[in-house]
């Protein structure tokens, strides 16, 4: 079972201000990466898919890289509504079984 | 307006049995495969099962094999989880959620919250 392991587990930023999210597997899982932004009381939203493609109508300031075992989420200049839990997700070669982060916390400093 | 809708969530005792729906519209649901996800409470996301477009594969987290079944009607547009034997521990909010072409999972339904407990 590959295990993915987020940092930090908490961040503490302004808005303006550049966010760097790190989302480490246990082994490589390719370019089959994804992150989701998930708001109190809402359902997750898909911001990127295979480790660097934005979603469809996100916007630019979300950026993915990576490949094999380490990806990085970046916000390159926070905006109010940026502030959420953010997750990573990998889906294995096959069989396609999925697994999850277990999530930054983006809090306004 | 593409969209996914579960219901079927509720309170159930240790043991017994619920099964969930999600009501799909706006987009081609045979083309996709389609996942359940949860969330227990304060939690973060945990994938429970996927399912191929004509129900041929399903696959399933350790946790949930052998008491939980993912089934589709694509007649119907709809996405169903059968839950049988169920426990404290999978007491949780429940999503449905499509499979987008690029690995990742692209619309998600509001979720339906299931309870167990006695």
């Amino acid at each position: 079972e590959i295990v993915l392991t987020q940092s930090p587990a908490t961040l503490s930023l302004s808005p303006g201000e550049r966010a760097t999210l790190s989302c480490r597997a246990s082994q490589s899982v390719s370019s089959y990466l994804a992150w989701y932004q998930q708001k109190p009381g809402q359902a997750p939203r898909l911001l990127i898919y295979d480790a660097s493609n934005r979603a469809t109508g996100i916007p630019a300031r979300f950026s993915g890289s990576g490949s094999g075992t380490d990806f990085t989420l970046t916000i390159s200049s926070l905006e109010p509504e940026d502030f959420a839990v953010y997750y990573c997700q990998q889906r294995s070669n096959w069989p396609p079984l999925y697994t999850f982060g277990q999530g930054t916390k983006l809090e306004i400093k | 307006e593409v969209q996914l809708v579960e219901s079927g969530g509720g309170l159930v005792q240790p043991g017994g049995s619920l099964r969930l729906s999600c009501a799909a519209s706006g987009f081609t649901f045979s083309s996709y495969w389609m996942s359940w996800v949860r969330q227990a409470p304060g939690k973060g996301l945990e994938w429970v099962a996927n399912i191929k477009q004509d129900g041929s594969e399903k696959y399933y987290v350790d946790s949930v094999k052998g008491r939980f079944t993912i089934s589709r009607d694509n007649a119907k547009n709809s996405l169903y989880l059968q839950m049988n034997s169920l426990r404290a521990e999978d007491t949780a909010v429940y999503y449905c959620a499509r499979l987008g072409t690029g690995h990742g999972m692209d619309v998600w339904g509001q979720g339906t919250t299931v309870t167990v407990s006695s």
